[in-house]
């Protein structure tokens, strides 16, 4: 069975200070990986996706950026923060060859002030 | 009902209790999948129905998709108190999953 480990935990940082999120997935080679965003009390908004080691895909323009190192790792990173930036951090995996469903990480709480 | 909604919706219910939530897709997909994300965790997948499925049951839980009115439904049976968690519809649409805004089922003991 797959495994998504998310590093931190929990973060509260200032505005304007870096942020670096990990992610590492076990139990499964070359997977889809995914970075979700959730807002407190909101729903989740897909940021970037990756097929493949080196690609990855932007789907909203939040002054973030994702790049994916290794076939198990996903990283999340940001040089300057803003205070919309709080949220919960989800990374998820997906099969490939057609199962659609998405197994997340337990996420990243951030706090941005 | 999710999509198109701002808010999180909301519902109470008692244990025991049957419920139906609603959810309104907005592009042609042939995959709706429903998840439960209780407190403080990730989400996870409950079930997945296909456009050429109608109905899929698992458990207590019964998932229909209707194609013509672009809508899906999640029934739960005899609730518990375990239940409690936001539940949200999503459809895939080329590598992207846009969730829903999500129902918040709180079932009281």
């Amino acid at each position: 069975a797959q495994t998504i480990h998310q590093w931190p935990v929990a973060e509260i940082k200032a505005v304007g200070s870096p942020l670096s999120l990990g992610c590492t997935i076990k139990g499964k080679s070359s997977p889809n990986l995914y970075w979700y965003w959730q807002a407190t009390g909101g729903t989740l908004q897909q940021l970037f996706y990756s097929i493949t080691v080196g690609q990855v895909e932007s789907v909203v323009q939040l002054n973030l950026s994702a790049s994916r190192p290794k076939d198990d790792q996903f990283i999340l990173s940001t040089e300057k923060l803003l205070l919309s930036h709080s949220g919960f951090y989800l990374c998820a995996s997906a099969g490939t060859g057609g199962d659609e469903r998405l197994f997340f990480g337990h996420g990243t709480k951030l706090s941005v002030l | 009902s999710q999509w198109g909604e701002e808010n999180l919706q909301a519902l109470s219910i008692q244990e025991g209790e049957d419920v139906t939530m609603n959810c309104s897709y907005k592009t042609y997909t042939t995959v709706v999948q429903w998840y439960r994300q209780k407190s403080g965790k990730g989400p996870a997948q409950l079930i997945l129905i296909r456009s050429n499925e109608r109905e899929k049951r698992s458990g207590r839980l019964r998932a229909t998709l209707d194609t013509s009115s672009q809508s899906s439904s999640l029934s739960i049976t005899g609730t518990l108190a375990t239940d409690t968690a936001v539940y949200f519809c999503a459809e895939t649409n080329y590598n992207v999953l846009y969730f829903g805004s999500g129902t918040k089922l709180t079932v009281e003991p």
